[in-house]
């Protein structure tokens, strides 16, 4: 079995700063590590996706994320956030099966 | 590509009536499908997921039921609301296989008076 664990549930910070939004992970087994967006009244979008090669994945609108196997985590991070990231991010593990287990989300907002 | 759709967007019902929310996926074949609700605040809680028509797995013990009549189509149903049912309802479609991202609709907003 799998467990996600998204350690804030709100982050707020200022706009052009960094931020890293953090996800540990819990698996018996080989692990695939996908973090989501999601806009008010929206579904959620896939951000950006680990499945195996490189731990460093990037997406195509400036997060990036490391998979950190000795650690458990697959951190969200980007350099200069923007008032239009403000959204609620989900990590998700996959783990040898159909299904993906989901974190409770951290909510960012993005602040003037 | 493929897209997914899911309707009524907002949904108002009063206790103890029936419901229908309808997904359906296009531009892709034998997908697997699932339905998700959302609490505010607590992520996203798996309620069925199917691998082909006619295959449905229940995650969660409760009053509402899922049917895939068609390889692309997928429901949520119910006989009886209940006000614990109120919650933010999202399909996902998947490749066939394991471990593949999941692709979400917009949502239903299920509103129990």
């Amino acid at each position: 079995a799998q467990s996600v664990t998204q350690l804030d549930s709100q982050v707020p910070v200022f706009e052009e700063a960094p931020v890293e939004l953090r996800c540990n992970y819990s698996s018996s087994v080989s692990v695939y590590l996908f973090w989501y967006v999601q806009y008010p009244n929206q579904g959620l979008q896939l951000l950006l996706k680990y499945l195996s090669g490189s731990t460093l994945v990037e997406s195509i609108n400036g997060f990036e994320a490391e998979f950190n196997k000795s650690q458990t985590s697959f951190h969200l991070r980007k350099p200069s956030v923007h008032i239009s990231d403000t959204a609620e991010y989900f990590c998700a593990v996959g783990g040898g099966g159909n299904k993906l287990t989901f974190g409770t989300g951290t909510q960012l907002k993005v602040e003037l | 590509s493929q897209t997914i759709h899911q309707w009524p967007a907002t949904l108002v019902q009063p206790v103890g009536s029936p419901l229908s929310l309808e997904c359906t996926v296009e531009g892709t074949s034998n997908p697997n499908l699932y339905w998700y609700r959302q609490a505010a605040g607590r992520g996203l809680q798996l309620l069925f997921y199917s691998v082909g028509i006619g295959q449905i797995s229940s995650e969660v013990p409760q009053n509402l039921s899922a049917s895939r009549p068609q390889d692309r189509q997928f429901i949520l149903s119910s006989k009886k609301l209940l006000l614990s049912d109120s919650g933010f309802y999202l399909c996902a479609w998947s490749m066939a296989g394991y471990n593949q991202p999941q692709h979400f609709g917009d949502g239903t907003r299920l509103s129990i008076l």
